[in-house]
């Protein structure tokens, strides 16, 4: 199964934006793109979805470029509450030509005061 | 609006016995997913319910693991007998339809933490 790939970690001052991108070359055409904040012992907590362009929402932007080979998730003048594990989720087309929604790799956020 | 249930939180079994996972989905969800996290790693899709029907168990290994959703509601989910390996977060998650779209979130639940010793 092709893997959706995120950066292992990022470390960030609090205050300022940060940006995290997932790769995803076998997007399967109509599906969303969605993002999820998961802290220790918790599940997954939905973050902001989109399908192409730029969504806004309260708490994050998503970046979508036209191919859609990748998104990135904009969290501006994040604070210590937002050290966290970030994931993507898409639909992704298999090797054999079926779609599975699939995880990116995650992203270790640290906040550093 | 409840968010999904699982239980139990927490179970700590012998290699080869056998465990199982309960999962209330929100109401009104007609697709039901259960995850496997291992530590460190991403979600990894098991079994996939539209209302009480199987549409997607390729990544659950039959041979151990089972899964369902009787009355296209509350899902049960079974291993038997349990490997070391099997130790993981699973986590039960939930959407109006088959997704993800617009207007159409997958909720997760807080999960439940397996450890086999």
């Amino acid at each position: 199964l092709a893997k959706t790939t995120q950066p292992i970690s990022m470390d960030s001052y609090e205050g300022q934006e940060v940006n995290i991108t997932c790769s995803h070359n076998n997007i399967a055409t109509n599906d969303y793109i969605t993002w999820y904040q998961q802290f220790p012992s918790q599940g997954p907590r939905f973050i902001i979805q989109g399908y192409k362009t730029k969504v806004t929402n309260e708490v994050a932007s998503l970046f979508i470029p036209a191919d859609r080979k990748s998104s990135t998730l904009s969290l501006p003048r994040v604070s210590l509450s937002d050290t966290a594990v970030y994931y993507c989720l898409v639909g992704i087309i298999s090797n054999f030509g079926n779609e599975k929604l699939t995880f990116g790799t995650g992203t270790r956020l640290t906040i550093i005061p | 609006e409840a968010g999904v249930a699982q239980s139990p939180r927490y179970k700590i079994i012998e290699k080869r016995q056998s465990v199982a996972f309960w999962c209330n989905p929100i109401s009104g969800h007609a697709t039901l997913y259960w995850y496997q996290q291992i530590l460190g790693q991403g979600p990894k899709l098991l079994i996939q319910f539209q209302n009480n029907g199987v549409v997607d168990d390729s990544q659950l290994p039959k041979d151990r693991f089972s899964a369902e959703r009787l009355k296209g509601v509350d899902s049960t989910l079974k291993i038997q007998p349990a490997k070391l390996e099997d130790s993981a977060v699973y986590l039960c998650a939930s959407s109006l339809e088959p997704g993800p779209g617009p207007g159409n979130t997958i909720y997760f639940g807080e999960g439940s933490w397996l450890t086999v010793v």
